[in-house]
């Protein structure tokens, strides 16, 4: 079974609008950690937004939040007021730390979302 | 500022021809990494290092290699390139403690390969 699901391979947001990109997430672990990264065409990956397993607040970075439903295991990245430049591909990954070793630094990426902002 | 820088950002070689990647970070993290990322998929790890301690992933070919000389640099050698080598290839950086392991991952601007 995939560990982290991202279902929608592409999405369309109208610039200044909200948008959720959607990823759930597949661990028996009880603690770990959840990232959402941007890569824009250039290539380099961009660090967005973390969530911890046993934080209780939703967290947010500017425009950035993220939807953390620990029972249903999702960790949607909620992205305010769209800008053009928010067109990239996005990834959801986590990390687990169930056990000790080389895994335990490794991040589980989706496949990504494909977000284009339209003006 | 501080960062993940790699080059060359774009390398083209011959099949079969050696060819080494390089990377180098002024975060002072104690993890770097390798992945591999081909066209419209996720980033695969290749291998890391904990501070000189090398981690190979189980399903990274032989063909693979790496070299971290010291805490800033890490190299990634391809000893025979094949045309499926061909993809963009990231380096990262992490800090992990055991109080803290969940440390964001930094990454470097990637090298975009290409295998004639």
């Amino acid at each position: 079974a995939q560990k982290i699901t991202q279902t929608q391979p592409g999405m369309f947001v109208q610039e200044k609008e909200a948008v959720t990109l959607d990823c759930t997430y597949d661990t028996s672990d009880q603690s770990y950690g959840l990232f959402w990264y941007k890569q824009p065409s250039s290539g380099e990956m961009i660090f967005l937004i973390y969530q911890g397993s046993y934080d209780e607040q939703n967290a947010t970075e500017g425009r950035y939040s993220l939807n953390f439903q620990k029972a249903r295991k999702s960790a949607n990245l909620v992205i305010s007021a769209s800008q053009l430049g928010d067109s990239a591909m996005y990834f959801c990954a986590m990390r687990e730390a169930g056990y000790s070793g080389a895994g335990s630094y490794q991040l589980t990426f989706g496949k990504g979302t494909k977000l284009s902002v339209i003006p | 500022d501080a960062m993940v820088i790699q080059n060359p950002r774009y390398q083209v070689t011959q099949f079969g021809k050696p060819v080494t990647l390089s990377c180098s970070q002024t975060l002072n993290h104690n993890v770097m990494y390798w992945y591999q990322q081909k066209s419209s998929q996720a980033p695969k790890l290749l291998f890391h290092y904990y501070d000189k301690d090398f981690n190979n992933e189980a399903d990274t070919p032989d063909n693979f290699q790496s070299r971290r000389p010291n805490t800033s640099f890490c190299f990634l050698d391809i000893r025979s390139p094949g045309l499926g080598d061909a993809a963009m290839y990231l380096c990262a950086t992490s800090i992990h403690t055991p109080l803290a392991p969940y440390n964001e991952q930094f990454f470097g601007p990637g090298t975009r390969l290409t295998v004639l």
